[in-house]
């Protein structure tokens, strides 16, 4: 069964330092999305991206935030200067361009910022 | 108000039991319903995906939309103890960004 594959699974960043979270979603779909959890919380949307572009963002992905779609299969999630606040799993989820919504997600990258 | 509310729980119940999983919406501008399934540290699982008002059945889950009461159900028979987990409800609108609005999950606990 296809899946959306995220790497790494845990990621431990110093505070300022830059990092690259990395998802490859499924194949055919055309969607690609960034979400957070922080832990207790709910799942929050970040960031949606469709041909090339970014389709729609929170208030939460501000100017540290980047998304970039390097090749053909991978969607990368980039916080510039990490702070505490940014500690949280990250889900990649991607959904195909028929007309239905079902989002199908990764199994996230723990970010800890220390 | 808040946009999505679910009832966080916890909710434990025997095995066997028939489960019903609630939230409540504010926005009327959803058109798409879905629940999600999270064990500890996992990504969310697609269970039930339900356009606009309506029943929807898959083996042991039915889900339900009211859209004039802004409401939707998750309803599990024959609980088993691997149905352990957080529930997540989440909605979103038309558009082709279908960002997705969740609610705060329901720790489910089914007891052997």
């Amino acid at each position: 069964e296809p899946e959306v594959t995220q790497t790494p699974s845990h990621q431990v960043t110093q505070m300022g330092q830059e990092v690259i979270l990395r998802c490859v979603p499924i194949s055919n779909h055309l969607y690609f999305y960034w979400y957070r959890q922080i832990l207790g919380q709910k799942v929050e949307f970040l960031v949606s991206f469709y041909n090339n572009e970014i389709s729609e963002k929170s208030e939460i992905f501000d100017d540290q935030f980047s998304v970039e779609r390097p090749d053909g299969s991978n969607f990368t999630l980039k916080i510039r200067s990490t702070k505490l606040e940014d500690s949280a799993m990250y889900f990649c989820a991607s959904s195909s361009q028929s007309g239905e919504t079902e989002a199908f997600f990764g199994q996230g990258t723990r970010l800890t910022v220390v | 108000q808040k946009e999505v509310e679910q009832d966080p729980g916890p909710l434990s119940v025997p095995e066997g039991a028939i489960v019903s999983l609630n939230c409540t919406y504010s926005n009327s501008a959803f058109q798409y319903f879905m629940w999600y399934r999270q064990y500890s540290r996992k990504g969310p699982e697609l269970l039930m995906y339900t356009y606009s008002s309506g029943n929807k059945e898959d083996g042991r889950f039915t889900a339900q939309v009211d859209k004039s009461s802004k409401y939707i159900s998750l309803f599990i028979r024959d609980s088993q103890p691997s149905d352990s987990a957080t529930y997540l409800c989440a909605m979103s609108g038309r558009g082709s960004a279908r960002q997705l609005t969740f609610g705060s999950g329901t720790q489910l606990t089914v007891l052997p």
